[in-house]
């Protein structure tokens, strides 16, 4: 199947900075990406769709100035959270889907964030 | 979107057939149905998509009636390792988005 990368696998940062988080696609292209957040012994939580060459759309009750996402190319989508705070900390997921409109959607391994 | 129903847990030993059962009683007419495998610390994974009657894979089987109200997937002779978080999903495609409901933890046992 399709192969979607992100990276880093895990980060530590210190409360007050920011961390980027990139979702690649490899082998398809993208228009739409998706970034989800996923607390211990929850479900994935949808923060917000990224689109190629526009703004994102955010969830309800994510705050769009703390998690900036950029979607540049039609295989990268960036998540920065901004001043993390320990809160922050948790599992970040993003999902792409082929931009020919194949029926399934593929998902990075995660990014474990660890605020301190 | 429509909303799906799990069962929390389930638990079942080596070898058995498990299914499991997934509820979407308001689900649309262009929706598709499609669960994924969670593995802690792991993104999903893919397992088996279907709109209605069966589908099968190498690895799975979903049933799906006539109403589309319901979904189950079927895993034939579980191991250990298919210990993991299963989510049924339900929406549209060509880039519509997917929001997961609470998922099933199966806990397979020798």
């Amino acid at each position: 199947g399709a192969v979607v990368s992100q990276h880093p696998s895990w980060v530590i940062c210190k409360s007050g900075t920011s961390v980027k988080i990139e979702c690649r696609s490899l082998d398809f292209q993208a228009t739409t990406m998706f970034w989800y957040r996923q607390f211990p012994k929850q479900s994935l939580m949808l923060m917000a769709t990224s689109n190629e060459g526009s703004k994102a759309t955010y969830e309800q009750g994510v705050e769009k100035d703390k998690f900036l996402i950029n979607h540049a190319s039609l295989t990268l989508s960036t998540l920065t959270v901004t001043s993390a705070h320990p809160e922050d900390s948790s599992f970040y997921i993003c999902s792409a889907r082929d931009i020919r409109g194949e029926t399934e959607a593929f998902f990075g391994q995660g990014t474990r964030l660890t605020v301190v | 979107l429509a909303k799906t129903t799990q069962p929390i847990s389930m638990d079942s030993y080596e070898g058995q057939e498990v299914n499991i059962t997934c509820s979407h009683n308001n689900i649309a007419t262009n929706d598709y149905i499609t669960w994924y495998q969670q593995f802690p610390s792991q993104g999903p994974r893919f397992i088996i998509q279907g709109y209605k009657t069966k589908v099968t894979n190498e690895v799975a089987s979903l049933f799906i009636p006539a109403d589309r109200k319901s979904s189950t997937l079927s895993l034939p002779r579980v191991s250990l390792s298919d210990t993991a978080v299963y989510y049924c999903l339900v929406g549209a495609n060509q880039g519509g988005k997917l929001i997961f409901g609470q998922g099933t933890e199966l806990s397979v046992k020798p």
